[in-house]
């Protein structure tokens, strides 16, 4: 099973609001890595959390990690009509896999 | 553009068939990953190689088999095709082959099976 699953599967919001989608894993891992997706095309890495950092900024994004909840959190500040993507967090697990979760489908309504 | 190729671009064919996908990963990059998306799935990791070795195996079936070449380009093999492997192909490729590395996809090969 997926080790993965973004909250909530599909989000929309008005140009310039905030835009939260979290994730929830089930088993320890070293890091966590959130990716978008443009419809059809190959994902794109956004940023990286290690195990041991509880939040990390790159722009307009702002990523938390809660090792104790399992569970992460994206949030792109000031959204924008060109953010409209999937987003998935992906994480290490056993056996070396690596495993994305189900995503959150987000639209920027302009 | 992420640097990393993937042929083709499309393909359909018919159940029972075998195909071949390509990969050609960024310059320097060592690893090569192949991911699997369906609207049923998500997206599954199947295989990643590492300078020419198998690194990590996940869902892949028994049908399907890949490889990377000296050259570091890579392969994936589906055979026996059914209905349901239609879906999108991802090569993905690294530096290295450790947790840490960001990973970068290319546009992927849309499979079609009828």
């Amino acid at each position: 099973s997926q080790q993965g699953e973004e909250d909530p599967q599909a989000l929309s919001i008005q140009e310039g609001e905030n835009a939260t989608m979290n994730c929830s894993y089930k088993t320890s891992i070293n890091n966590l890595q959130w990716y978008r997706q443009n419809s059809g095309r190959g994902l794109v890495h956004l940023i990286l959390i290690r195990s041991n950092e509880r939040e990390k900024h790159s722009g307009r994004l702002r990523v938390t990690l809660d090792t104790s909840k399992k569970s992460s959190s994206l949030l792109i500040t000031a959204s924008r009509a060109a953010d409209t993507a999937s987003y998935f967090c992906a994480t290490d697990g056993r056996g070396n896999q690596f495993y994305f979760g189900t995503g959150t489908s987000l639209t920027v309504i302009p | 553009d992420s640097g990393v190729t993937q042929t083709p671009k499309h393909l359909i064919t018919a159940t029972g068939q075998r195909v071949t996908l390509r990969c050609s990963p960024r310059s320097g990059d060592l690893s090569v990953y192949w991911y699997q998306q369906s609207l049923d799935q998500g997206l599954q990791f199947l295989i990643q190689y590492y300078n020419g070795e198998e690194r990590a195996k996940g869902n892949i079936l028994e049908r399907f088999s890949a490889q990377q070449f000296p050259d570091l380009h890579s392969e994936l093999n589906l055979s026996s095709l059914e209905l349901g492997d239609s879906a999108l192909y991802f090569c993905a490729s690294s530096v290295g082959w450790g947790y840490t590395d960001t990973q970068y996809f290319g546009p992927g090969t849309r499979l079609t099976v009828l």
